[in-house]
């Protein structure tokens, strides 16, 4: 039951330019999502997230785009850095308050090349 | 900047034995969740625990599996009677009242022999 999906297992960017990851959902009940990094052996580290009220959000290199009609988000790294490189998880929870479980999509594994 | 912990980060067990993963929130945070991680497959959750209740649990969450906040800090998560199957990256989360992002622990990793 794959609610959250990304299709990309990895994904390989030339230093300085743009990364975009993508995440797809089926439940309609989602209505925060949340991008997370993780590097091997450690715990996932939040990034940035939207809310379904919002269509991008911007915090710095990373900005998120949500399409609410085509169930999408995408997440862009500009410009990308080798520090970059890391499994990104897109998440997602069905409460518009604390306390809800998160779904995690499968991870884009991303390669800055120098 | 405050961070989750989890002690142990690596544990062996033997299939049989009982565990106890512990994890420490982030101190104002009221919300705590576990989820794991097998090998090569995503994140999933098990349970959610809020006012010294459980609030959701997962069906990988059977009755081998409880939790519990034993004092103002630790969360612990045990496994009663492991299986191989058990073997994975557990992670403990925390948030806030009123805010939907979760804070992760760096993990532990269980291994079932």
């Amino acid at each position: 039951d794959q609610q959250v999906k990304q299709n990309s297992p990895s994904l390989s960017v030339q230093e300085g330019r743009i990364s975009i990851l993508n995440c797809d959902y089926t439940n309609s009940m989602f209505d925060y999502f949340l991008w997370y990094k993780k590097y091997p052996a450690e715990g996932p580290t939040f990034l940035i997230s939207i809310s379904s009220i919002k269509d991008k959000n911007e915090d710095g290199r990373f900005t998120v785009f949500l399409n609410k009609s085509a169930k999408h988000l995408s997440l862009h790294i500009v410009p990308s850095q080798p520090g970059d490189s890391a499994v990104y998880f897109c998440a997602a929870s069905a409460q518009k308050s604390s306390g809800d479980k998160l779904t995690f999509g499968t991870g884009t594994r991303l390669a800055v090349r120098p | 900047e405050p961070e989750v912990t989890q002690t142990p980060s690596h544990q062996v067990t033997q299939m049989g034995q009982e565990v106890i993963l512990r994890c420490v929130p982030i101190s104002n945070h009221l919300y705590f969740y576990w989820y794991r991680q097998i090998l090569g497959q995503k994140v999933e959750f098990l349970v959610s625990f809020y006012n010294n209740e459980i609030s959701e649990k997962s069906e990988i969450f059977d009755d081998q599996f409880s939790v519990e906040r034993p004092d103002g800090s630790n969360f612990t998560l045990k496994i009663r009677s492991t299986k191989l199957e058990d073997s994975a990256m557990y992670f403990c989360a925390s948030s806030r009242d009123n805010e939907e992002t979760q804070y992760f622990g760096p993990g532990t990793r269980l291994l079932v022999l």
